[in-house]
């Protein structure tokens, strides 16, 4: 089975640039993460959707982050205008659904973001 | 709220050695999961071995085991034998439950080095 593939790996933008980051789930999974990972930290959660629909957006800065997930299957994740403090990597993960959820996630390989 | 607690930011290990990496947690659930990722330099997470709070007996992958004590609240991993790709960032994972959306909250991580 294809994993999750995130596109694309690297990027450097300039603050108050914009930037998309993509991601592409495993065929079936219905539930879509959305981790930002700044250096030294774990993951923290942006924002989860169930298909197309948000289930927890609360940690997500609604002021220049935005996201979608059209037709419940692949989704993009944007930043505008980019701050110096967003600089970390960005990973997504998809599970089956919201039920006992017994095997995890599975992860992207991440999108690393520089803002300089 | 949930919180995961990793209170080694590093640890080191001789090759064919065994190591314990430890993690706590907070909740009110009594009913959740508990995981261990490994994330190597190529970023994506891999799941190394995974507990459910309703299961007493500790969960064993191989060389991975834990040790579960669910009125401690903690939740550490040993790696028996070593191995130079066991070398990586180590995060203890908790799965909220279903109605909060079963997201899964991180530990602050453990880069455990492996010396030959």
């Amino acid at each position: 089975e294809a994993g999750v593939a995130q596109s694309p790996r690297y990027k450097i933008i300039e603050k108050r640039q914009s930037v998309a980051f993509w991601c592409n789930p495993i065929s079936g999974h219905a539930t879509l993460y959305w981790y930002q990972q700044i250096l030294g930290q774990g993951p923290k959660l942006l924002i989860q959707f169930q298909n197309n629909g948000v289930v927890d957006d609360s940690q997500l800065p609604k002021d220049r982050f935005s996201a979608e997930r059209l037709k419940g299957v692949d989704s993009t994740l944007k930043i505008q205008p980019a701050k110096l403090e967003d600089s970390a990597v960005y990973l997504c993960a998809s599970s089956l659904g919201r039920d006992r959820g017994t095997y995890g996630y599975t992860f992207g390989s991440g999108t690393r973001l520089t803002v300089v | 709220a949930q919180t995961v607690t990793q209170s080694q930011p590093e640890m080191s290990v001789q090759e064919a050695e065994t190591v314990t990496l430890s993690c706590t947690y907070d909740t009110s659930e009594s009913d959740y999961y508990l995981f261990w990722y490994k994330q190597p330099p190529s970023r994506q997470m891999i799941l190394v071995i995974r507990q459910e709070a309703y299961k007493q007996q500790n969960a064993t992958e191989n060389r991975f085991s834990v040790n579960f004590q669910k009125a401690a609240k903690s939740f550490s991993l040993k790696i028996s034998d070593s191995q130079l790709g066991d070398a990586a960032m180590y995060f203890c994972a908790y799965r909220v439950g279903l109605n909060q959306g079963g997201k899964l909250i991180f530990g602050q991580g453990t880069e455990l080095s492996v010396k030959p």
